[in-house]
């Protein structure tokens, strides 16, 4: 198995308040992403990381921010949580092959309520 | 943007089974991968395919670029494949999924 663990496992918040996750891998893969899984839409793209301080947006990232100072941790914060970030999000790694993609390595996850 | 439909939507079927899902999408892409995600809610990657067929154990995924489409088969299906596929298709930029395919496997 890929080395990729999300922390917090479990988190449960209040309207209004910031909350940080964080990715890390022991892969020292280049590539890492933010994904939030919801019944109805199922997977959706939030941030996307291409190595240290390089980040762009998903199909999902408005209320989200990401950083990575590290090539090993990926941070999702977001800055005012609301009740519709209540969401499983998972984290991904990957290593762009030549090709231009390879597998996507996903982490345990962390499931958010914001109350 | 790319969108992602998988059928069906929900599948059960007896053990021992054939089972095909299928998978399509509307932009070209780099890759197509098969996720399988069982109760409890881990994401294992099963297959990343640009063209022709991959197969693994009793799995076998295909993809035809050209109609932008892709399968997924279980031979001798078994209880312990019950679980939700996913097909995702997209690059290093990120992937965008379909929203599932819930199979049960009855003994």
């Amino acid at each position: 198995d890929a080395g990729i663990t999300q922390s917090p496992r479990h988190k449960v918040t209040e309207t209004g308040t910031p909350v940080t996750l964080r990715c890390h891998q022991t892969e020292n893969h280049r590539y890492m992403y933010w994904y939030r899984q919801d019944p109805g839409h199922g997977l959706r793209l939030i941030h996307y990381s291409y190595g240290v301080k390089d980040t762009d947006k998903g199909e999902v990232s408005d209320g989200y921010s990401v950083s990575r100072s590290k090539t090993e941790d990926f941070l999702l914060t977001l800055e005012s949580a609301t009740s519709s970030q209540t969401s499983v999000y998972f984290c991904a790694i990957s290593e762009v092959s030549s090709g231009g993609a390879d597998t996507q390595y996903f982490g345990p996850g962390t499931r958010l309520t914001v109350l | 943007k790319n969108e992602v439909e998988q059928s069906p939507q929900n599948l059960t079927a007896q053990e021992g089974e054939f089972i095909t899902i299928n998978c399509s999408y509307s932009v070209g892409i780099s890759a197509l991968h098969w996720l399988q995600q069982h109760p409890g809610g881990g994401i294992v990657s099963l297959f990343m395919l640009s063209s022709g067929k991959k197969k693994h154990g009793r799995l076998i995924a295909t993809i035809n670029i050209q109609e932008k489409h892709s399968s997924l088969h279980i031979t001798a299906s078994h209880p312990r494949d019950s679980a939700v596929y996913i097909c995702a298709a997209g690059g290093a930029d990120g992937l965008t999924f379909g929203k599932g395919t819930h199979l049960i496997i009855q003994p």
